[in-house]
C-alpha cells in the first residue's frame, strides 16, 4: 500500500499568515493527488485535485504542488474559516486509495 | 443539487452485522465510482471499499470478507453490509462519490455527512 504522510501534524497560525502542508508519499503517485479541508462534526471537503486543479467554488488562497513523491498545500493567507484538519489523498492506479494523518490548523 | 444521506449507523455488539445506507439524488449510483470512507474517532480518514461503475469491487485488507458493498440502481441507494463486526470498526461512515478527470477517479468530490457505527467488545 502507498503511505502519505503529512507535516506538520499541528500548525499554530494566525490570521493573515502564509501557510504550507507537506504530504510525502511512499512511492510515486505522478499527479494523482487530492486535498481536504474538514471541520469538527463535518463531512470531508475536496479543496485540490490531481495535486493543482482547485476545485470550483474553493478560494483562490488555496493552492496545491507538487508530483511525485512529494506535495505542497499552500494558504496564502489565511482567514478565519480556515482553522480546521487538512487531509492528503492518493488515488494513483493500485488499490486501496490512502489518506494521510492530517493536519490540524490552529489559532495561536 | 447532489445530495447524499447516510443511514444505518448504531450501537452493536462485536461479532453482529449492521447494513448502512447512502441515499443519493442528483445523480446515479450506477454512472459513478462510490465509495465508502470512514473516520475513527479522534482520528484520520480511511477508505474502506469502492463499487465501480460496471460493478467491480474493491476493499481495504482490514475489512475484506466482511464488509461488502453493493447498490440498487433502481432506488439510487449504496450500501454497505457490514458483518462479523469489530470494535475497530468503530467509526463514521461517509459515502463518497468519486470524481472523475484526466482519464483517473479516486478522488472524492461529493461526500455524505456520515453515519456512526459503535462496535462495543
Amino acid at each position: 500500500d502507498i503511505q502519505l504522510t503529512q507535516s506538520p501534524s499541528t500548525l499554530s497560525a494566525s490570521v493573515g499568515d502564509r501557510v504550507t502542508i507537506t504530504c510525502r508519499a511512499s512511492q510515486t503517485i505522478s499527479s494523482w493527488l487530492a486535498w481536504y479541508q474538514q471541520k469538527p462534526g463535518r463531512a470531508p471537503k475536496l479543496l485540490i485535485y490531481k495535486a493543482s486543479i482547485l476545485e470550483s467554488g474553493v478560494p483562490s488562497r488555496f493552492s496545491g504542488s507538487g508530483s511525485g513523491a512529494e506535495f505542497t498545500l499552500t494558504i496564502s493567507s489565511l482567514q478565519p474559516d480556515d482553522f480546521a484538519t487538512y487531509h492528503c489523498q492518493q488515488y494513483d492506479t493500485s488499490f486501496p486509495r490512502t489518506f494521510g494523518q492530517g493536519t490540524k490548523v490552529e489559532n495561536k | 443539487e447532489v445530495q447524499m444521506v447516510e443511514t444505518g449507523g448504531a450501537l452493536v455488539q462485536s461479532g453482529g452485522s449492521l447494513r448502512l445506507s447512502c441515499e443519493v439524488s442528483g445523480f446515479s449510483v450506477s454512472n459513478n465510482y462510490m465509495s465508502w470512507v470512514r473516520q475513527a474517532p479522534g482520528k484520520g480518514l480511511e477508505w474502506v471499499s469502492v463499487i465501480h461503475s460496471g460493478g467491480t469491487t474493491n476493499y481495504a485488507g482490514s475489512v475484506k470478507g466482511r464488509l461488502t458493498i453493493s447498490r440498487d440502481n433502481l432506488k439510487n441507494i449504496l450500501y454497505l453490509q457490514m458483518n462479523s463486526l469489530r470494535a475497530e470498526d468503530t467509526a463514521v461512515y461517509y459515502c463518497a462519490r468519486e470524481g472523475y478527470s484526466y482519464g483517473l477517479t479516486g478522488f472524492f468530490d461529493s461526500w455524505g455527512q456520515g453515519t456512526l457505527v459503535t462496535v462495543s467488545s
